[in-house]
């Protein structure tokens, strides 16, 4: 099956920095997300993004398909971007989703 | 209201003993999932469905069974067949025949003692 990583597996902020999360994968895919979870366990829906850059507010995302890799960028973090950043990707005919290991991201204030 | 619910969001049982966790939507999505995470993991996929009467066997289906008698509702049993069942799980959903985006409840963490 097709094969997700994510990079870095673990980051640590100073509030107001930049980030670059990476997910790279193994071969074309119908679909892409990125899910933030919050510390509380919920999972919660950032961008679907199979191709092309999308942006909602300080976070924006590219998938480059063609190079099977896609970015999540955060601006100006703040302490409530803390939390688990998973890429999940579907290929093929399959309607399930593999996930990436996620990335394990820490702001401090 | 729309939205996934997942209940209890706790839940503490005895070695041997079955146990069932309800997840709920009313989205009118097709498909749901349930996904096992432990401490500093990712998801596992247990077991989905993509219509109702329907289920299919994930990643790690083994010790689990789950039922889908109705749109809204896929319950998932775990058993004392399970030799670790101390985990998160979470329930998720996504619309087939739209972009098949999912959407995830707010999990139940299981103990076992």
């Amino acid at each position: 099956g097709i094969q997700v990583e994510q990079s870095p597996p673990d980051l640590i902020l100073q509030e107001g920095a930049n980030s670059t999360l990476r997910c790279n994968f193994s071969d074309s895919v119908n679909n892409l997300q990125w899910f933030h979870q919050n510390p509380w366990g919920q999972l919660i829906n950032l961008f679907y993004i199979p191709s092309g850059t999308k942006q909602n507010g300080r976070l924006s995302a590219t998938t480059v398909a063609t190079e099977r890799y896609s970015l999540l960028y955060i601006s100006s973090s703040q302490t409530t971007d803390s939390g688990v950043y998973f890429c999940a990707v579907e290929s093929g005919g399959s309607y399930i989703p593999t996930f990436g290991r996620g990335t394990s991201l820490i702001v401090h204030p | 209201d729309g939205g996934i619910t997942q209940s209890p969001k706790y839940l503490f049982r005895k070695e041997g003993q079955n146990v069932t966790l309800s997840c709920e939507q009313n989205l009118n999505h097709d498909a749901m999932y349930w996904y096992r995470q432990d401490p500093g993991q990712g998801l596992r996929l247990i077991y989905y469905s993509q219509i109702v009467n329907d289920f299919q066997k994930g990643d790690i289906a083994e010790g689990y069974s789950v039922s889908r008698e109705k749109k809204e509702s896929f319950p998932l049993t775990v058993t004392s067949a399970q030799k670790n069942p101390t985990a998160f799980y979470l329930c998720a959903t996504s619309d087939s025949s739209s972009y098949n985006e999912q959407f995830f409840g707010p999990g139940t963490r299981l103990t076992v003692l």
